[in-house]
């Protein structure tokens, strides 16, 4: 198993532009969570899945921030219009939730760099 | 309202010496409690769970209810130890976590 898998690994992009993160969850989880880690603030949890639907987007910092998981295999994260803040590297989680304190698999992460 | 707190951005020590990350939590129902780690180019992974009693790469986290805290220990630091840590706080079901800010050990030669 492949793990997690989140792509691009890198972006770099300006002000204004689009940013479209993209998640593989391991086959068989059915829960997805989407954090953004930055030096200040840690890891913060955006918004996660379960069965594909979404539980909680109260993370979700803004309306510029949308998450979609069209199906049990991949999500995405959408920024528009992106801004320098937004800079931080951006991790996709999955677990197992039948299984109580099932861990997080954790995917290499995005790093967005918005100039 | 659920929160975790690591009042420690950075903890240095010299390798050998003992190593205490704290971890500090607020929940209203029974908690449980993860350590993860990410060492450097790597993607972060579980290190421990509180329900599993379990000692691994020499550390240990106890829960403890009465302080609401569940600090991880080590005897001897290593360099490898080197990393960013992580507490969580796992809420229902679903495998939602909470993450604390994080606390960076450096190990030192």
């Amino acid at each position: 198993d492949a793990g997690v898998i989140q792509s691009p690994r890198h972006e770099v992009t300006e002000m204004g532009q689009e940013v479209t993160l993209r998640c593989k969850p391991i086959s068989g989880h059915n829960s997805l969570f989407w954090y953004r880690q930055t030096m200040m603030r840690g890891l913060e949890l955006l918004i996660y899945f379960n069965n594909n639907v979404p539980i909680d987007d109260s993370g979700m910092p803004e309306d510029r921030f949308s998450a979609k998981m069209p199906n049990a295999s991949f999500s995405t994260l959408k920024i528009q219009p992106s801004e320098p803040r937004d800079s931080a590297v951006y991790f996709c989680a999955s677990s197992r939730d039948r299984e109580r304190n099932s861990p997080l698999h954790f995917g290499n992460g995005t790093r967005l760099t918005v100039t | 309202a659920q929160r975790v707190t690591q009042p420690e951005k950075l903890l240095s020590v010299f390798k050998g010496a003992p190593v205490e990350l704290k971890c500090n939590y607020s929940y209203s129902g029974s908690p449980e409690l993860f350590w993860y780690v990410q060492y450097s180019r790597q993607r972060l992974q579980l290190l421990l769970r509180h329900i599993s009693r379990e000692s691994i790469k020499g550390f240990t986290a106890d829960l403890n209810k009465g302080e609401t805290s569940f600090h991880l220990k080590k005897p001897f630091a290593q360099e490898e130890d080197s990393a960013m840590y992580y507490c969580a706080l796992s809420s229902g079901n679903t495998g939602k976590l909470i993450f604390g800010q994080g606390t960076t050990l450096q190990v030192k030669p």
